[in-house]
């Protein structure tokens, strides 16, 4: 049981437009919420992370959007640019469940931004 | 670079065999967690350590076990390979138990 959905295996977007990446997720115990980016042959990259009390996080050209009524959140990269390339991996923690903190990760999407 | 590093970053071994793989966290962080990816899965949680007892297991395999040591290294120890254990491992670190997590590079394993 897949509790952590990214339902686009891949994306394309032109230079200089948004990239759009979604993630959907079951546990209604997941409170913190995770981007990770990956390129291959290296582990991932923390990108940028959002507390189940907030709806919006920002960091540079790089959004996070959490829904909890839909229990989804994306990613929003504006302007994209050639070196966003990657993997890009949600992954989900439930910060209150005692002893068990680990995170729980989407298959991944991947990015390809078309010069 | 993360801070963390992994070794070795390849390993060739045949069925049945036994493996180490060695987890340096960045500095100061007393969290390690193992991670294994197997081929069009998505990083699946193995487990968790925090400043040298287990805090969290995962989807962990009796053949396999870990430990972190007082110098908050961490080794995950893989026995009775078989050939579906070939995937890629990594190692995250963190400074507490819930923070943002710092991944390695990661061991590629191949079982032959």
């Amino acid at each position: 049981d897949q509790q952590v959905k990214q339902n686009s295996p891949s994306l394309s977007v032109q230079e200089g437009r948004i990239s759009i990446l979604n993630c959907d997720y079951t546990n209604s115990m997941f409170d913190y919420f995770l981007w990770y980016k990956k390129y291959p042959a290296e582990g991932p990259t923390f990108l940028i992370s959002i507390s189940s009390i907030k709806d919006k996080n920002e960091d540079g050209r790089f959004t996070v959007f959490l829904n909890k009524s839909a229990k989804h959140l994306s990613l929003h990269i504006v302007p994209s640019q050639p070196g966003d390339s990657a993997v890009y991996f949600c992954a989900a923690s439930a910060l209150k469940r005692a002893g068990s903190y680990q995170l729980t990760f989407g298959k991944g999407t991947k990015l390809s931004v078309i010069p | 670079d993360s801070g963390v590093t992994q070794t070795p970053k390849h390993l060739i071994t045949a069925t049945g065999q036994r493996v180490t793989l060695r987890c340096s966290p960045r500095s100061g962080d007393l969290s390690v967690y193992w991670y294994q990816q197997s081929l069009d899965q998505g990083l699946q949680f193995l487990i968790q350590y925090y400043n040298g007892e287990e805090r969290a297991k995962g989807n962990i395999l009796e053949r396999f076990s870990a430990q972190q040591f007082p110098d908050l290294h961490s080794e995950l120890n893989l026995s009775s390979l078989e050939l579906g254990d070939s995937a890629l491992y990594f190692c995250a670190s963190s400074p507490h138990e819930y923070n943002e997590q710092f991944f390695g590079p990661g061991t590629r394993l191949t079982v032959l």
